[in-house]
């Protein structure tokens, strides 16, 4: 079964530390896609990045950076040097190429805090 | 360019009454799809439609839900007969004539339903 997990439901953290949110997702799909999303207090859904499942390749955007593990079926977020513009809470979401690719299967969330 | 324009920001309805989502897509974009988010929860899939069809409602619940999609205009969630567990926000995203969401999904800012 298809399946996405964030363990941390809220982590808090001070301004300036590194924080990590864990994702982890089951599949029997090959080719698949994983998302992160943000939502910040104000509601609305910001993307993150997308990921497929043949590319490994860790990726670093500014302050962000995620860490793909086929072999541990993980595809972590780090936020370096955090602020608290950060603070929201950020899901991480699966899409199975054999079923349709629109639904989405997302975690619940992990609730990021940072403190001033 | 607008992104996906969803209105109202918050409804409130009181039990039994009815409630319409609106969410105009992308410009360019002819498939919409629908999503719920429970307090403290990822979004669940409820529907997918293209222009005046739809593809998918796998994720509706079977009775007082319903979506459309018109040919011209946004495409309207209508719940009836609210209930309390109805109270969520309710997102709507948008994509290409591809219909593919394994691109970044644009997602309107949702609606949030009080039910009262």
């Amino acid at each position: 079964a298809q399946k996405v997990t964030q363990a941390q439901t809220e982590i808090s953290v001070v301004e300036k530390e590194d924080v990590t949110l864990d994702c982890v997702y089951e599949t029997r799909d090959t080719t698949y896609y994983l998302f992160w999303y943000k939502q910040p207090p104000s509601g609305e859904l910001v993307f993150l990045i997308r990921r497929n499942s043949f590319d490994e390749q860790n990726e670093i955007s500014g302050r962000y950076s995620w860490n793909f593990q086929k072999s541990t079926s993980s595809f972590n977020f780090t936020i370096t040097a955090s602020q608290v513009v950060d603070s929201a809470v950020y899901f991480c979401a699966l899409s199975e190429a054999r079923r349709s690719n629109y639904q989405l299967i997302w975690g619940a969330g992990t609730k990021l805090i940072i403190k001033p | 360019n607008a992104g996906v324009m969803q209105n109202p920001r918050h409804l409130v309805r009181r039990r039994g009454q009815e409630a319409r989502l609106r969410c105009s897509p992308m410009k360019g974009h002819s498939h919409v799809y629908w999503y719920r988010q429970l307090p403290e929860e990822g979004l669940k899939f409820m529907v997918y439609l293209q222009k005046e069809n739809i593809i998918d409602e796998s994720g509706m619940p079977k009775e007082r839900f319903s979506a459309e999609f018109p040919k011209e205009g946004p495409s309207i969630l209508r719940i009836q007969q609210v209930v309390r567990g109805d109270s969520a926000a309710y997102f709507c995203a948008s994509s290409s004539s591809t219909g593919n969401m394994n691109t970044e999904a644009f997602f309107g800012q949702g609606t949030r339903l009080t039910v009262v």
